[in-house]
């Protein structure tokens, strides 16, 4: 099956800096996603990007479907960027394939 | 904004308890999830649901049931909890297709079975 690698695991920065989350995935896809699960532990859906680039913000998202990655952009980053960051990709079974995520910490 | 919202945000149960969660979703949305996450895990997909009365296994499906009678209501049922079904319950919804287009999620529902 498809497999999602997300880099980096951690990542601690200071206020302000910018940053850049990796998703590959092994396989082509139709419908990759990206969220964002707070430390209290809700997940919400940044992004629904399968190609292209999207913005919202200060975050965007750019994926290359033929290269079989993604990049998650955050600029100026706030302390309330912290918490986990996932890519879902879509299987063969028509399920979501889950990163490991990449925990950020933002330092005031 | 697509509202899923979950029963319970902390849950205690004992071992050999039935357990009940709930999920519903507000917004006419055909496709519902219910995932458990834990440290290290990730998150793993236990049962989905495409219609009314209808419910598809996923990865991890043993020790759980579903219940969709109505179209805004997902509900997972434990039938005999264990100690190793502690965990994080998040409970999803998205609109339609098999696709599975973008997902929105309940806040979660964290379980404890002593």
């Amino acid at each position: 099956g498809i497999q999602v690698e997300q880099s980096p695991p951690d990542l601690i920065l200071q206020e302000g800096a910018n940053s850049t989350l990796r998703c590959n995935f092994s396989d082509s896809v139709n419908n990759l996603q990206w969220f964002h699960q707070n430390p209290w532990g809700q997940l919400i859906n940044l992004f629904y990007i399968p190609s292209g680039t999207k913005q919202n913000g200060r975050l965007s998202a750019t994926t290359v479907a033929t290269e079989r990655y993604s990049l998650l952009y955050i600029s100026s980053s706030q302390t309330t960027d912290s918490g986990v960051y996932f890519c879902a990709v879509v299987g063969s079974n028509y399920q979501l394939i889950w990163g490991a995520g990449t925990k950020l910490i933002i330092k005031p | 904004d697509v509202k899923v919202t979950q029963s319970s945000r902390y849950l205690v149960k004992r071992t050999g308890e039935k357990v009940f969660l709930e999920c519903v979703q507000d917004m006419d949305h055909e496709n519902m999830f219910w995932y458990r996450q834990d440290p290290g895990l990730g998150l793993r997909l236990i049962y989905f649901s495409y219609d009314v009365k209808m419910k598809e296994k996923g990865d991890i499906p043993e020790g759980y049931s579903v219940s969709r009678e109505k179209k805004e209501r997902f509900s997972l049922i434990l039938e005999s909890a264990s100690t190793n079904q502690t965990s994080m319950y998040l409970c999803a919804s998205s609109l339609s297709g098999a696709s599975n287009e973008k997902l929105f999620f309940g806040s979660g529902t964290q379980l404890s079975v002593l």
